[in-house]
């Protein structure tokens, strides 16, 4: 769905180094997630916000921050990547509890 | 919280076959129960839903029941084609939560 947009699609970095993934929306949606995605293990919920100054954990949190810039923005960061956050990361938005759309992904490999 | 369980992880069946995956959930107060497609290197997409009010929704080759009895829905497609293989999900949100809760995953592989 082009309303939703993540950056970048690809990163490739190295263990130690922070990096920030972006989503933005124009759906005008009030609640955005992000999911991690690996294989066998379906989405994970990272994190998710209700609006700009609603942010929750979601089931696996340790090790990622988020921000909610605006209600179109909100973003990913891994303050000290590791290997093992090598996965591909979602962003996903809602109006309100209902269908959730995703953006294109953006496929994180932490060397 | 909600568990999702999805069989099988993976399925190959031939074009013009039936497949079904089946999923599971442990909390009777789920109330909405979608289903993602995922194609490779795409993103998911919502491809049918049901709420706990009903028992089946058909669109067109798709079908997704649901046995709140039992606790499990299921994805049914007929007459399969090759631009059916994906990744399907499926998920489960409970009725007091606000977050979708997805299943591992199947694989669908049509064979021609």
């Amino acid at each position: 769905d082009a309303d939703v947009t993540q950056t970048p699609r690809n990163r490739i970095t190295k263990t130690g180094k922070r990096i920030m993934l972006e989503c933005s929306q124009t759906k005008g949606h009030d609640r955005m997630y992000w999911y991690r995605q690996d294989p066998g293990l379906g989405l994970r919920l990272i994190y998710y916000s209700f609006d700009v100054k609603d942010i929750n954990k979601g089931e696996i949190s340790d090790g990622y921050s988020v921000s909610r810039q605006a209600q179109a923005k909100f973003s990913l960061s891994l303050e000290s990547a590791i290997p093992n956050q090598t996965a591909l990361y979602f962003c996903a938005t809602s109006a309100g509890a209902d269908t959730q759309y995703f953006g294109p992904g953006t496929r994180l490999t932490v060397l | 919280g909600e568990n999702v369980e999805q069989h099988p992880s993976t399925l190959s069946v031939q074009e013009g076959d039936s497949a079904v995956i089946k999923c599971t959930y442990s909390d009777s107060a789920s109330n909405y129960f979608p289903w993602y497609k995922q194609e490779l290197g795409k993103r998911p997409q919502l491809i049918i839903d049901i709420r706990s009010n009903v028992g089946e929704k058909k669109d067109q080759r798709i079908a997704v029941t649901l046995n709140k009895t039992a606790k499990h829905f299921s994805l049914h497609i007929t007459e399969t084609q090759p631009e059916d293989s994906a990744v399907y999900f499926c998920a489960a949100r409970p009725l007091w939560g606000n977050k979708l809760v997805f299943g591992a995953g199947t694989i669908l592989r049509v064979k021609s």
